[in-house]
């Protein structure tokens, strides 16, 4: 079964700074990888997702991520962070050819963002 | 258009009580998920519906939780009788083509305490 590590629970930075959330995964057969952000007091909503072709995919508020499947990641980059970026962020798994509701999830990493 | 409806917001119950939660998924959406998020266990799906059909409940915890989607447009989930163990917020999302795509629209959530 595919598991999901998120290696930093909080980060905090100083608005306009760059970050990078990290994530890794593992899985013993190929995965589609997302990113979910969740304001405060909403429910989570889809950032990003990489399920095929380019490892660089863009998503929405000028977060990116990158799949390095040789070092089973997925981090999330943001070259200058506003204060309005401040969110819990997660990284989610499903197996290629898993059923419709394997999703797995990380424990979250909270963005900080301070002025 | 309106996304995914959940409700109470918020609910403060006493041990023993009877919880309903209630969700109204997007129209159109096949899928149904109820995920349950806390501090220690992060998020956690507890079962899921494709097509009013209960697909996989292995993540129900016990007997005293039950789930239901009588329609295409209201699912509910309840706890009877309900534990403080049982306090976290409890997040209804749906999917047109399930949790493994990463397409899923949650609800803001349901807060539930149980004192």
């Amino acid at each position: 079964a595919q598991s999901v590590t998120q290696l930093d629970s909080q980060v905090p930075v100083f608005e306009e700074a760059p970050v990078e959330l990290r994530c890794n995964y593992s899985s013993s057969v190929s995965v589609y990888l997302f990113w979910y952000v969740q304001y405060p007091n909403q429910g989570l909503q889809l950032l990003l997702k990489y399920l095929s072709g380019s490892t660089l995919v863009k998503g929405i508020n000028g977060f990116e991520a990158e799949f390095n499947k040789s070092q089973t990641s997925f981090h999330l980059r943001k070259p200058s962070v506003h204060i309005s970026d401040t969110a819990e962020y997660f990284c989610a798994v499903s197996e290629y050819g898993g059923s419709q509701g394997n999703l797995i999830f990380g424990k979250g990493t909270k963005l900080s963002v301070k002025p | 258009d309106a996304g995914v409806i959940q409700s109470p917001r918020h609910e403060v119950t006493e041990m023993g009580q009877e919880v309903t939660l209630r969700c109204k998924p997007i129209s159109g959406h096949d899928y149904l998920f109820w995920y349950r998020q806390t501090m220690m266990r992060g998020l956690e799906l507890l079962i899921y519906f494709n097509n009013n059909v209960p697909i996989d409940d292995s993540g129900m915890p016990e007997d005293r939780f039950s789930a239901k989607m009588p329609n295409a447009s209201f699912s509910t989930l309840k706890i009877q009788p309900s534990e403080p163990r049982d306090s976290a917020v409890y997040f209804c999302a749906s999917s047109p083509r399930g949790a493994h795509t990463g397409e899923l629209f949650f609800g803001e959530g349901s807060r539930l305490t149980v004192l």
